[in-house]
C-alpha cells in the first residue's frame, strides 16, 4: 500500500488553470474508478471534491474537475480563485477492501 | 445534519493504549461504513481502516494491523479506534469518516510522548 504520488506543488494565477496529477499502479488507480480527491485548508478537515474519479458532490463548484488516463488520475481547477489555495489529495480503492492516499500537493494562487 | 465528531485523543506514553472514539449523527447509522484516517503533524493523509455499515466486517492498513482495532457500538451509532502498543510515529490527527469519504468528523490529535 505505498502512497499514490502526486506533485509537491502547483501554482497558478488567478483565473488560470491547474492540473494535479495522482499517481498509481493497475492496483489501485488504475484498476478502480473509485478515485476522489479533497481539499484541506490549514487547521481544518480535508473536504471531498470529486469522487469516482469525476463526479462532483452538490456543492462543489464545476470549477473542479476530475479524469482518469491509466494509472493517472487528475484534477482540474479552472478559473483558479484565492479561496482554492489549500492542500489537495487523491484517494483510491485498492481492492481487498481497502484505500489509499496521495503524498498531497500544495496549490498556491500567486 | 449529517455529523461526525471524535474525542479520545491526549498524550500518552510510548507501548500505552488508547480508544478513540466517531460519534455519528443526522444520518442513519446503520447503513453506512465509517473509516480511521490519520495526519501526522506537517505529513499526508495516511488510511487507518474501516468498518463495515453492520460492524461485521474490519479492514486495515497493513502496517497498522494487528496493533490497531476497530469497532462499533450501533445503540450509541459510535465507531471506536482501540489503538494498542503505540509508538512516536502514530502520533498524529485521527479523522473519522463516512463510507465515501464524504463527511469528515474535526479529528482529535494522538500525541505519543514520554
Amino acid at each position: 500500500q505505498s502512497a499514490l504520488t502526486q506533485p509537491a506543488s502547483v501554482s497558478g494565477s488567478p483565473g488560470q488553470s491547474i492540473t494535479i496529477s495522482c499517481t498509481g499502479t493497475s492496483s489501485d488507480v488504475g484498476g478502480y474508478n473509485y478515485v476522489s480527491w479533497y481539499q484541506q485548508h490549514p487547521g481544518k478537515a480535508p473536504k471531498l471534491m470529486i469522487y469516482e474519479v469525476s463526479n462532483r458532490p452538490s456543492g462543489v463548484p464545476d470549477r473542479f474537475s476530475g479524469s482518469k488516463s491509466g494509472n493517472t488520475a487528475s484534477l482540474t481547477i479552472s478559473g483558479l480563485q484565492a479561496e482554492d489555495e489549500a492542500d489537495y489529495y487523491c484517494s483510491s480503492y485498492t481492492g481487498s477492501s481497502t484505500y489509499v492516499f496521495g503524498t498531497g500537493t500544495k496549490v498556491t494562487v500567486l | 445534519q449529517v455529523q461526525l465528531v471524535e474525542s479520545g485523543g491526549g498524550v500518552v506514553q510510548p507501548g500505552r493504549s488508547l480508544r478513540l472514539s466517531c460519534a455519528a449523527s443526522g444520518f442513519t447509522f446503520t447503513t453506512y461504513a465509517i473509516h480511521w484516517v490519520r495526519q501526522a503533524p506537517g505529513k499526508g493523509l495516511e488510511w487507518v481502516g474501516f468498518i463495515s455499515y453492520d460492524g461485521s466486517s474490519k479492514y486495515y492498513a497493513d502496517s497498522l494491523r494487528g496493533r490497531f482495532t476497530i469497532s462499533t457500538d450501533n445503540s450509541k451509532s459510535t465507531v471506536y479506534l482501540q489503538m494498542n502498543s503505540l509508538r512516536a510515529e502514530d502520533t498524529a490527527v485521527y479523522y473519522c469518516a463516512r463510507r465515501v469519504f464524504d463527511y469528515w468528523g474535526q479529528g482529535t490529535l494522538v500525541t505519543v510522548s514520554s
